[in-house]
């Protein structure tokens, strides 16, 4: 019951950015998008999220369109070690918060 | 500060058997979620507690049962496990249920059904 799509992997050359993009058209209003990756089966590690705004931190810029059927996570200077699979997540409440995980997108940083 | 921890990191059982799998949130953290990833895709959702009461379950047979204790930590009990239980676990814990809502995941259990 996965709420997302995603490309099953992408490359990026190492020191540009990366563009994950993600659709997530059944998303309602009050649902937030979240992005987190995980690296060689380790924990899922959070990046971002956001609700319709565009959001940045220190790790990826989140773009989110304005019908919020899509968003777009960017790493702006893409390392090795950036190298994981980067899932796309909608955040549901019905009196508790549910995550829907994606199959998630295998990114390769490539030198 | 001590993240997400779970015991044991490895475990290989018999169709049939029992397992228990174990969770330690991070300090002040309230709220404990459990997930099941099979090999190749995402994890996938089994149950929440928070605050000591279970806040939601996942669609899982009820072979699957879970619990937190009042320090906030949480097993995760499996029953007459088959070879499809094989998976990592993951726990993951959060503050609270607000809108500024983020889990912290734990390194995971990789358990094995033989």
């Amino acid at each position: 019951d996965a709420k997302t799509t995603q490309p099953t992997s992408m490359d990026c050359a190492e020191g540009r950015a990366a563009n994950l993009p993600c659709n997530h058209s059944t998303i309602s209003g009050n649902e937030y998008v979240y992005w987190y990756r995980q690296i060689h089966s380790q924990g899922p590690q959070y990046i971002i999220h956001g609700l319709k705004n565009n959001e940045t931190n220190e790790m990826a810029s989140l773009i989110i369109t304005e019908d919020r059927k899509s968003s777009t996570l960017i790493l702006p200077h893409a390392t090795l070690r950036d190298t994981a699979v980067y899932y796309c997540i909608v955040r549901v409440w019905n009196n508790f918060n549910k995550f829907y995980f994606g199959s998630g997108t295998k990114l390769n940083v490539k030198p | 500060d001590a993240g997400v921890t779970q015991s044991p990191t490895h475990l290989i059982k018999t169709r049939g058997q029992h397992v228990t799998l174990r969770c330690s949130p991070i300090s002040g953290h309230k709220s404990v979620s459990w997930y099941q990833q099979v090999l190749g895709q995402g994890p996938q959702f089994i149950f929440q507690y928070y605050e000591k009461e279970e806040r939601g379950r996942g669609n899982f047979p009820d072979r699957f049962s879970a619990r937190q204790f009042p320090n906030y930590s949480s097993e995760l009990n499996v029953n007459a496990l088959l070879l499809g239980d094989s998976a990592l676990y993951l726990c993951a814990s959060s503050l609270g249920q607000g809108y500024a809502y983020e889990q912290y995941f734990g390194p995971g259990t990789r358990l094995t059904v033989t």
